[in-house]
């Protein structure tokens, strides 16, 4: 199994400014997964990072919204820019497991005012 | 695009009933299907993958039965207890997965 770490694990932001959120991974892996999920919904997939590419987004997702760094095969970077009280979600990444298994970080809850 | 739709969406029974979770897709050409717990404002434990050429998968109380071409899997959750109150997903796909909006248990004492 993987253990994936997340930080920060909370944050409360203003309008208009930006947070990035770091996901960590105790091994290394090739794609890496962030998903968000909004208050009293399911999770929706944002974006895959592959280290040494760019982000592929998914329907609805853009990238100057949120960028998406993959510097090596065990961390990864998502920002969410410019928020707006619509972007407060529990933000997670994931990676896969050799079994064919996904694994979940303990999620950044996220409020923005 | 894949859609499921997990029934029901809340289910509240007493400890030590039988459960099963209802979970269905529209796509059945997937790869894998993976079961969840969420804990209120946590991340995702995984609980069962079942893989496309696997019909179902135990582990300890949990037994999830995959049938891929009615686009339906069902969790079996044994002699429930209070500890297993959450969120429980669905979730087919090998790395992208979609999610249901998943069902809500709550095991009273």
């Amino acid at each position: 199994s993987a253990v994936i770490s997340q930080k920060p694990s909370r944050d409360i932001c203003q309008r208009g400014t930006s947070l990035t959120i770091q996901c960590q991974v105790d091994s290394q892996v090739t794609m890496m997964f962030w998903y968000r999920q909004q208050p009293g919904q399911s999770l929706t997939l944002i974006a895959t990072a592959n280290q040494g590419s760019e982000a592929t987004y998914e329907s609805g997702f853009v990238i100057d919204k949120f960028p998406i760094s993959r510097p090596n095969l065990t961390f990864s970077t998502l920002t969410v820019s410019n928020m707006s009280p619509e972007d407060s979600s529990i933000y997670l990444c994931s990676v896969g497991g050799q079994g064919g298994e996904q694994y979940f970080g303990p999620g950044t809850r996220l409020t923005v005012t | 695009k894949q859609e499921v739709t997990q029934i029901p969406a809340a289910l509240s029974v007493p400890e030590g009933e039988n459960l099963v979770l209802n979970c269905s897709f529209t796509d059945s050409a997937i790869y894998n299907l993976q079961w969840f717990r969420q804990d209120p404002g946590k991340g995702l434990t995984s609980l069962l993958l079942i893989q496309s050429s696997q019909r179902e998968q135990t582990s300890g109380r949990l037994n999830a039965s995959l049938d891929k071409s009615s686009g339906r899997s069902t969790l079996y959750i044994a002699a429930s207890q209070p500890g297993d109150s959450a969120t429980y997903l669905c979730a087919p796909g090998a790395q992208k997965l979609v999610f249901g909006q998943g069902t809500r248990l709550t095991i009273n004492p």
